[in-house]
């Protein structure tokens, strides 16, 4: 089945730690985004790509980091510049930058 | 300033009762407007809508775009405990570059038994 996966479900950061989340799609997409979840605050664009090798700065963007080395992938790190991690975490693709968005079951981030 | 806006923000009814959902933007160089269905993990796709198709319908769903007003509405009928879940409406504009959507801040919609 076609689709994007996201891991892990849950994750638990440390302070001072870097942790990474992993979203994978086999829908040979070539646009890739990460959003970002609170309650009563919608989803906000951390980063997006729009082709491998390429990666942009979304509207929250300090804190975190992205690579895309593969069309299939798009890790995000929260690093420990971001102090306030606890969110849950979507991945999304789409076929061409601006379609519809198809998304992941996210990862829920706590800190310890 | 929020470019998308959601009204209301929650939402409590009765199973059968008819909802009807808002959505508002504040750009003129929109180029579509979409609404997801959020019930629990992952947002799921219900409608596109541009101007070239400003109405859409799928059974008990049905979603109209006023371009003079800047605003769509969600139509559920007949609705069902199934239809409870946080309703995302998103808008794609030019100017925007290819950085995604923008989101509102969601409808959280219960219906009671």
């Amino acid at each position: 089945d076609g689709g994007i996966t996201q891991s892990p479900k849950y994750l638990f950061r440390k302070e001072g730690q870097n942790v990474t989340l992993s979203c994978e799609q086999n829908l040979n997409h070539d646009a890739m985004y990460w959003y970002r979840q609170d309650p009563g605050q919608g989803l906000r664009l951390i980063y997006y790509s729009q082709i491998v090798n390429d990666f942009q700065k979304g509207d929250i963007a300090e804190g975190y980091s992205v690579s895309r080395e593969k069309k299939e992938s798009f890790p995000l790190t929260v690093t420990s510049a971001q102090k306030n991690p606890t969110a849950f975490y979507l991945c999304a693709s789409a076929d061409s930058p601006n379609e519809k968005l198809f998304f992941g079951s996210g990862t829920q981030l706590s800190v310890l | 300033e929020d470019k998308v806006v959601q009204s209301p923000l929650s939402l409590v009814v009765h199973e059968g009762d008819t909802v009807t959902l808002n959505c508002s933007y504040e750009v003129t160089n929109f180029r579509s407007l979409l609404w997801y269905k959020q019930e629990k993990k992952a947002p799921t796709f219900l409608f596109m809508l541009t101007s070239s198709g400003i109405e859409k319908k799928s059974g008990r769903l049905s979603s109209i775009l006023d371009k003079k007003e800047l605003s769509s509405i969600l139509n559920i009928t007949a609705t069902q405990t199934g239809d409870s879940a946080i309703y995302l409406c998103a808008m794609d504009y030019s100017g925007g570059g290819a950085d995604g959507l923008t989101f509102g801040k969601g409808t959280h919609l219960i219906i009671q038994p």
